[in-house]
């Protein structure tokens, strides 16, 4: 049975704080993405990486970056968390373009 | 600029009646598109796709309807479940080229009554 796990369902960080959010996939897929997942606007592609140390900007990278270190672990980092960073954030992989599996999602808040 | 949108935010419908999703797109480098069922405080679950070359695709009581003149393709589901509702999301691919990513609509919050 495939599996996205994430490191936390819910978080509550304070402005200005350094954030990391983390997913393992256990599908060996190379393909792994980050979204944000906000009401009314869908899911929003933030970083994607296709390889280990690759990676590629989404629709909206700004305040954000990523990291690949192993195959089947990809990390989200806030560098400095904004208010507007509060969101749902959603981790998904896939295999060449078969569809993505998604993780349960992290609820972030940044008070 | 939304490449992919879904127009109808919410839907609701009685059990056993048929519900109809819709989704329009702009892009016409996208050749693959794919449906997801989303439940509160889950992940996304794919559900349905096709590809460019078909105009319709089955997979029990789900079909998908793609127009590509019109840039336009739907989720039928019927009859309809309480089970069902949830928030659907289209999706759409532009396949290697666009690095395998997927833009998405804003969803639709389908509600079945029983």
């Amino acid at each position: 049975d495939v599996k996205v796990t994430q490191s936390s369902r819910y978080l509550v960080k304070r402005t200005g704080e350094k954030v990391f959010l983390e997913c393992v996939q256990d599908m060996d897929h190379e393909n792994m993405f980050w979204y944000r997942q906000d009401p009314g606007l869908g899911l929003r592609l933030i970083y994607f990486s296709y390889d280990v140390k690759m990676k590629e900007k989404g629709d909206i990278p700004e305040g954000y970056s990523v990291s690949r270190e192993k195959k089947e672990r990809f990390s989200l980092i806030l560098e400095s968390a904004s208010t507007n960073q509060t969101s749902m954030y959603l981790c998904a992989s896939n295999e060449d373009r078969g569809e993505q599996y998604f993780g349960p999602g992290t609820r972030l808040t940044v008070t | 600029d939304q490449q992919v949108k879904q127009n109808s935010p919410s839907l609701s419908v009685q059990e056993g009646r048929i519900s109809i999703l819709n989704c329009d797109y702009t892009n016409s480098m996208f050749d693959y598109f794919l449906w997801y069922k989303k439940y509160p405080a889950e992940g996304p679950t794919f559900l349905i796709s096709i590809s460019s070359i078909k105009d319709k695709n089955e997979d029990g009581r789900f079909t998908v309807f793609l127009n590509k003149s019109a840039k336009h393709l739907s989720l039928h589901i019927v009859p309809s479940q309480p089970g069902d509702s949830a928030v659907y999301f289209c999706a759409a691919s532009a396949g290697k080229a666009a690095g395998n990513k997927l833009t998405f609509g804003g969803g639709t919050r389908v509600l079945v009554k029983p």
